[in-house]
């Protein structure tokens, strides 16, 4: 089974630092997606890596994929108040059908 | 806004009742997956339904039970709740088997007490 690691857990930030979230994974992923879900609420979709290399940007947020490393990265550029959140990052399991979700890390950006 | 949408939104039950959850799937999507987030944990899949049959399933106990119908809506049955089952129930439409692709809706609020 896929297991999804992520770290850190918890990040509190202060605004305009830039930061990176790590996600390892343990097996052959065919994709890698970041979810960003704000408290009591549902998922939204960031980005879908589909190859090694892959990088995909939207405004302060990058993210990357190494397959070789099974290891996604989230960077976060001069930080702001509203990307506080908490951020997912989930592989395809071996049956192409689920997604393994990691644990998720829960980012607060401060004044 | 994915255009799945999931009913009701918040639901308190007590222990032993049983409980059913709705969701209407993205247009065009006849693929819909099921997942459990309890509080402060990443979701875990429960099951998948393409086409009104189930086509993959977590590791979750026979009183999880799904149906999808011909509009490719589908509900979420759970028996004998416990309380353990109080968590964010997450609807999931994906564009086609084999396609994990998945986008979600708002979720609904299950209490056991």
């Amino acid at each position: 089974e896929l297991k999804v690691e992520q770290n850190p857990l918890f990040l509190s930030m202060q605004e305009g630092k830039n930061y990176t979230i790590y996600c390892n994974y343990s097996t052959t992923s065919d994709r890698l997606y970041w979810y960003r879900q704000d408290p009591g609420k549902s998922l939204e979709s960031l980005f879908v890596l589909l190859s090694n290399g892959a990088v995909k940007q939207e405004g302060r947020l990058m993210a990357s994929l190494d397959t070789k490393a099974r290891l996604s990265t989230l960077h976060i550029t001069a930080a702001v108040h509203d990307l506080s959140a908490t951020y997912f990052c989930a592989g395809d399991s071996n049956s192409g059908y689920a997604l393994n979700f990691g644990k998720g890390t829960s980012l607060l950006v401060t004044p | 806004e994915t255009g799945v949408t999931q009913s009701p939104t918040h639901l308190i039950k007590t222990r032993g009742q049983q409980v059913t959850l709705r969701c209407s799937s993205q247009s065009g999507h006849n693929t819909v997956s099921w997942y459990q987030q309890a509080l402060g944990q990443g979701p875990q899949f429960i099951f998948q339904y393409y086409r009104e049959e189930e086509n993959g399933r977590g590791n979750f106990p026979p009183r999880f039970s799904g149906l999808q119908f011909p509009n490719y809506s589908s509900e979420l049955n759970v028996n004998a709740l416990e309380l353990d089952d109080s968590a964010l129930y997450l609807c999931a439409s994906n564009p086609g088997t084999g396609k994990t692709e998945a986008f979600f809706g708002q979720g609904t609020r299950l209490t056991v007490v």
